[in-house]
């Protein structure tokens, strides 16, 4: 059974460092891995997509990366605003030939952007 | 605008009472899931279906039942046997064509139940 893990739970960091996010997965056979953003009683915003043929996807101040072989996935934020204050959650689906696609959540990474 | 629409943002049940969250999508996607939040848990998945007239139970589907009976409704019953039904409650559908060429999952706002 795929596990997903977020490290850290929580991180405060003061505005305009550059921050790394990470996420690890237990199986390695994922069809994709996709971050979301969620802002506090709201629902999830999707940020970034990687394919599992993919390295890495950019946009804008945001950069993940996958490493299919370690089970591993960052997500790289830019001169940090407090408006990216939120929980980043990374969610993993596993390649089960294109018959059925469900999505393992980690429980995500708190941040917080201090003026 | 095409997207979920997940209504109503809060609802309270009462003990013994079943209760229904209504997701609606105008994307035409195939999948849709439903997933329940608790804080500190993530998320977990509760029903999920591919096609209509056809669903699958996920990881915590006691205590729920679902129904798709069209592509764009899936709706969630939360009956009297769900003992702890207090949480933030998100659907989702997909998978839809990402920008940089790979499939991804778009979510509903949410519906937050609190037994009273």
């Amino acid at each position: 059974k795929q596990e997903v893990t977020q490290i850290p739970a929580a991180l405060s960091v003061p505005e305009g460092e550059n921050l790394v996010l990470n996420c690890s997965f237990t199986d390695s056979a994922i069809y994709n891995l996709q971050w979301f953003r969620q802002d506090p009683g709201k629902g999830l915003t999707s940020l970034l997509l990687i394919q599992s043929s993919q390295r890495e996807q950019t946009s804008g101040r945001l950069n993940a990366s996958l490493d299919k072989s370690s089970g591993r996935s960052t997500l790289y934020i830019a001169a940090s605003q407090p408006g990216d204050s939120a929980t980043y959650l990374c969610a993993a689906v596993l390649d089960s030939g294109g018959s059925n696609y469900k999505l393992t959540f980690g429980k995500g990474t708190l941040l917080t952007v201090n003026p | 605008d095409g997207g979920i629409t997940q209504s109503p943002k809060y609802l309270f049940r009462k003990e013994g009472q079943n209760v229904t969250l209504s997701c609606e999508q105008n994307l035409n996607h195939d999948a849709m899931y439903w997933y329940r939040q608790d804080p500190g848990q993530g998320l977990r998945l509760i029903y999920y279906s591919q096609i209509v007239n056809d669903f699958q139970k996920g990881d915590i589907a006691e205590g729920y039942s679902v129904s798709r009976e069209k592509k764009e409704s899936f709706p969630l019953t939360v009956t009297s046997a769900q003992k702890n039904p207090t949480a933030f409650y998100l659907c989702a559908s997909g998978p839809h064509r990402d920008r940089a060429g790979g499939y991804g999952y778009t979510f509903g706002s949410g519906t937050r139940l609190t037994v009273v």
